[in-house]
């Protein structure tokens, strides 16, 4: 695609239920990223995968908290039982790591609320 | 941490000239300032990056110092779709390796009529 697509925009859910969000990156990139971005805040790092390397999960807060990316294209990122804590903007970002500077693309974003 | 330093905001009078410091007196040799920015609702945009040049390219200018200890982004002539939240971060820009963006507060540019 054009462009980094997440899905959904929105999600809305109840304390306690697991959410899944998903990540598109553009084609042929082989580095992806999550981040999250709490209201007022700036970006926080969760997550890195490049191509079948072991991912970086340094910046998961917490156990609830996994993504897997499947034939290196697509990723999920899964929050567990959540918490009102968890509401905030994930953003995926993806980049061609092989490519001098390493650029990375963001899509828009979904915004996680949990009541 | 976040490696910089920016005002926590500023002013452009549309159709001027908009200039965004940034010190980052720890910078490494090895690495580059980067410029994002982030519209509201949006997810971050890639503006433009160097490392002791400077830049151009059509959304901006990079003006590094010839010390590196700090840079200005400069937006030849604001509108009001500049209006963001302009983030300068230093990073290691070769390929390979976990380069995770590490974002500071940013300057919150507002682009007035």
């Amino acid at each position: 695609g054009a462009g980094v697509s997440q899905s959904p925009s929105n999600k809305v859910t109840e304390k306690g239920k697991d959410v899944e969000l998903r990540c598109d990156p553009i084609s042929g990139h082989t580095a992806l990223y999550w981040y999250r971005q709490s209201l007022g805040q700036g970006l926080e790092f969760l997550i890195y995968f490049q191509g079948n390397s072991a991912p970086d999960k340094s910046g998961l807060p917490s156990d609830r908290f996994s993504a897997e990316r499947t034939g290196g294209s697509v990723s999920t990122l899964t929050i567990q039982r959540t918490q009102q804590e968890d509401s905030a903007v994930y953003l995926c970002a993806s980049s061609h790591a092989g490519a001098l500077g390493n650029i990375q693309y963001f899509g828009a974003g979904t915004r996680l609320s949990v009541l | 941490d976040a490696k910089t330093t920016q005002p926590t905001s500023m002013d452009c009078a549309e159709g001027r000239a908009a200039n965004l410091p940034c010190n980052h007196s720890t910078i490494s040799g090895n690495e580059y300032v980067y410029w994002y920015r982030q519209i509201h609702s949006q997810g971050p945009q890639y503006i433009i990056h160097g490392l002791k040049n400077n830049e151009t390219n059509e959304m901006a200018s990079l003006i590094i110092t010839e010390d590196r200890k700090s840079s200005t982004l400069i937006l030849p002539h604001a509108t009001l779709r500049d209006t963001a939240v302009y983030y300068c971060i230093v990073r290691v820009g070769t390929q390979g390796g976990s380069e995770k963006l590490v974002f500071g507060k940013g300057t919150k540019l507002t682009v007035n009529p």
